[in-house]
């Protein structure tokens, strides 16, 4: 299962866009990268999952480059509710490693007004 | 959709007792759910994968005898601590992998966790 680094810590204020990038450079050909919220003292929330170039759904993009060895999540006009950890995680879907997920350490988004 | 429910939310028991948690996707059927663990301001570990009808696999360094698993439905897993003491309270998140065969192209759905304390 390909490692996946990110920054431990990133701030930003009310309005404004983020984007948290993930290195993950051993992803391999099977491999999807999906992008989890979770608050304090609850279970992880999907957010977005991509494979190669943009995804976009209701609350967020995902940016992955040709050679798939980054991603970024970019979350438009964040506000105060998006203070939380996200992670970033590469799975094989096809069964190789039967769904496995392994979590980085993510990264701790803090807004502030 | 794609909901998963796990209970109880928070269970506080004394030291050697032994403690279910269960795991259920409510709209949709799973052959593997996952179970995780995770301590204060730590990132999830994952402990076993479990699959519909078969054994649970372990990751290492979790007792097999002490987590027990059980995946007996399509919609429902079970960890089961047994004897638990102090240093099994942690929070522990179960996950469901949507897909009624081995492999699926779809994420993992969380349930809400659960927060076991021993006293």
């Amino acid at each position: 299962l390909a490692k996946t680094t990110q920054p431990i810590s990133m701030d930003s204020y009310e309005g404004q866009e983020v984007n948290i990038t993930c290195s993950h450079n051993n992803i391999a050909t099977n491999d999807y990268i999906t992008w989890y919220q979770q608050f304090p003292s609850q279970g992880p929330r999907f957010i977005i999952q991509g494979y190669k170039t943009k995804v976009t759904n209701e609350v967020a993009s995902l940016f992955i480059p040709a050679d798939r060895k980054s991603s970024t999540l970019s979350l438009p006009r964040v506000s105060l509710s998006d203070t939380a950890v996200y992670y970033c995680l590469v799975g094989d879907w096809w069964g190789n490693q039967g769904g496995k997920l392994i979590f980085g350490q993510g990264t701790e988004l803090s807004v502030k007004p | 959709g794609a909901v998963v429910s796990q209970h109880p939310s928070r269970v506080i028991c004394k030291s050697g007792t032994s403690v279910k948690i269960e795991c259920r996707s409510l709209d949709f059927q799973a052959t593997t759910m996952f179970w995780y663990r995770q301590f204060p301001k730590q990132s999830l570990m994952l402990m076993a994968t479990s699959n519909e009808g078969s054994k649970a696999t372990y990751e290492q360094g979790v007792e097999k005898d002490k987590f027990l698993i059980n995946h007996a439905s399509l919609t429902l897993s079970t960890l089961t601590v047994t004897s638990a003491h102090p240093e099994d309270s942690s929070f522990y998140i179960c996950s469901a992998l949507p897909g009624e065969g081995y492999y699926s192209n779809q994420p993992q759905h969380f349930g809400d966790g659960t927060r076991l304390s021993i006293l």
